[in-house]
């Protein structure tokens, strides 16, 4: 089955302490992105790659770091969370570099409560 | 930056009822794109606009791009329990094809 898998889902953690988010997506796509989903503000752009080792800052990238070793894998890490970084978070990928008309496909999301 | 406005952010109605929701903004896009939130999961794509003045329809579902490309709206007719969600628009820019999201709409249908 075609889709973006995050992990993990649910996560509580404190401040100051390092995590990372993985994502996995299965369908070959070039492009790949995260969000942040906050209440009255919809959906904004942390970090996105066009390609393997190619990445750029979105809207709000201050306090995220992100890699893309393998075309597959995306992973969002916090080097030091603060709880100002408790949101919804989700990973999206789509076929091509660039993202034009091509739809994006998002993972569950992953919850995350820094403290 | 370029902002998209969705009204009303939250909606309430019986099952039956004709409901629409709108994506209004003061910059133009060169498509314009529909997305449903359920929850526990990620948005999930509707439909695609590229055409001012386009009109799709889905099912129930209509979604119109206005002719400046600067707003959309999505018309559902006898709203479903299924249709319960949040509606995201997410608009593309020129040149730099950057995709902007709205605020959002958070629908309810009660049986």
């Amino acid at each position: 089955e075609a889709q973006v898998t995050q992990n993990p889902r649910y996560l509580i953690t404190v401040t100051g302490k390092k995590l990372t988010v993985t994502c996995s997506q299965n369908m070959n796509h070039e492009y790949m992105s995260w969000y942040r989903q906050d209440p009255g503000l919809g959906l904004r752009q942390i970090y996105y790659s066009m390609n393997v080792e190619v990445t750029d800052k979105g809207d709000v990238p201050e306090g995220y770091k992100v890699s893309r070793k393998e075309k597959r894998n995306f992973p969002l890490i916090l080097e030091s969370p603060s709880p100002n970084q408790t949101s919804l978070y989700f990973c999206a990928s789509s076929p091509r570099s660039g993202q034009g008309n091509s739809p994006l496909h998002f993972g569950n999301g992953t919850r995350l409560t820094v403290t | 930056t370029q902002l998209l406005e969705q009204s009303p952010q939250f909606l309430s109605i019986q099952e039956g009822e004709n409901l629409t929701v709108y994506c209004n903004s003061s910059s133009v896009f060169s498509s314009l794109q529909w997305y449903r939130q359920e929850p526990g999961e990620g948005p999930v794509l509707l439909v695609t606009v590229v055409t001012g003045g386009e009109v799709k329809k889905l099912k129930r579902l209509t979604f119109q791009f206005g002719d400046a490309r600067k707003d959309s709206s999505l018309h559902i007719t006898a709203a479903q329990p299924g249709d319960t969600g949040l509606y995201l628009c997410a608009g593309v820019g020129f040149g730099n094809e950057k995709l902007t999201f709205g605020t959002g709409t958070r629908l309810t249908i009660i049986p």
